[in-house]
């Protein structure tokens, strides 16, 4: 069964440090999502992309975060100067455009996050 | 300092009772609903979904029923197994763009 990847499992950084959080979306989904998860917290919308440019962000999202698909597999998420509040698990989810199939109307799927650590 | 972070509401049910999770949603415009259930150290795993046109769709042993009136959402978990142990969110999409807002989350935990 396909599935959204991501890299690495665990990232940790200082503070100030620039980190790049990779994920390979299901092969042939166009939306791609990035949500993060403070720990004990609900799952936090942070920013959607598809047709190569972001869709909509969230106030989370500020200048210091950046989204790149670089070529045809892979999605990043880039911080650029991290804070100890981005400590959190990060998610990316992908989807396919309208109506899903397998008796979902149009599910994400998503990865098993990176955990980032910021020190 | 220490951080502190949110207190799950929690459901113990005994292994073969029904659960039934119980969700409130904030957006009556939103017109897709999704249940996820996230195992500890996992991503969110699609559960069930249903669309703001049903009040009613069933699963294989799980039921997700929408009440639109009182923007209300719940999953029904038949003969709960030790392995349906997890937190459960809810979640809607705000828009046609597929941008999802979660819940808080339940934990369920499942005695044997």
């Amino acid at each position: 069964e396909p599935e959204v990847t991501q890299t690495p499992s665990h990232q940790v950084t200082q503070m100030g440090q620039e980190v790049i959080l990779r994920c390979v979306p299901i092969s042939n989904h166009l939306y791609f999502y990035w949500y993060r998860q403070i720990l004990g917290q609900k799952v936090e919308f942070l920013v959607s992309f598809y047709n190569n440019e972001i869709s909509e962000k969230s106030e989370i999202f500020d200048d210091q975060f950046s989204v790149e698909r670089p070529d045809g597999s892979n999605f990043t998420l880039k911080i650029r100067s991290t804070k100890l509040e981005d400590s959190a698990m990060y998610f990316c989810a992908s989807r396919v455009p309208g109506l899903a199939t397998g008796g979902s109307y149009n599910e994400q799927f998503f990865g098993p996050g990176t955990r980032l650590t910021v020190l | 300092g220490e951080s502190v972070g949110l207190h799950l509401p929690t459901l113990s049910v005994q292994e073969g009772d029904n659960s039934i999770i119980n969700c409130a949603y904030s957006n009556s415009a939103s017109d897709y609903f999704i249940w996820y259930k996230q195992e500890s150290g996992k991503g969110p795993q699609f559960i069930i979904d249903i669309r703001s046109n049903m009040d009613k769709r069933q699963g294989q042993r799980v039921t997700v029923l929408l009440n639109k009136t009182v923007k209300h959402l719940s999953l029904q978990i038949a003969a709960t197994q030790p392995g349906d142990s997890a937190v459960y969110f809810c979640a809607e999409r705000g828009n046609q763009g597929g941008k999802l807002i979660f819940g808080q989350g339940t934990e369920l935990s499942v005695k044997p």
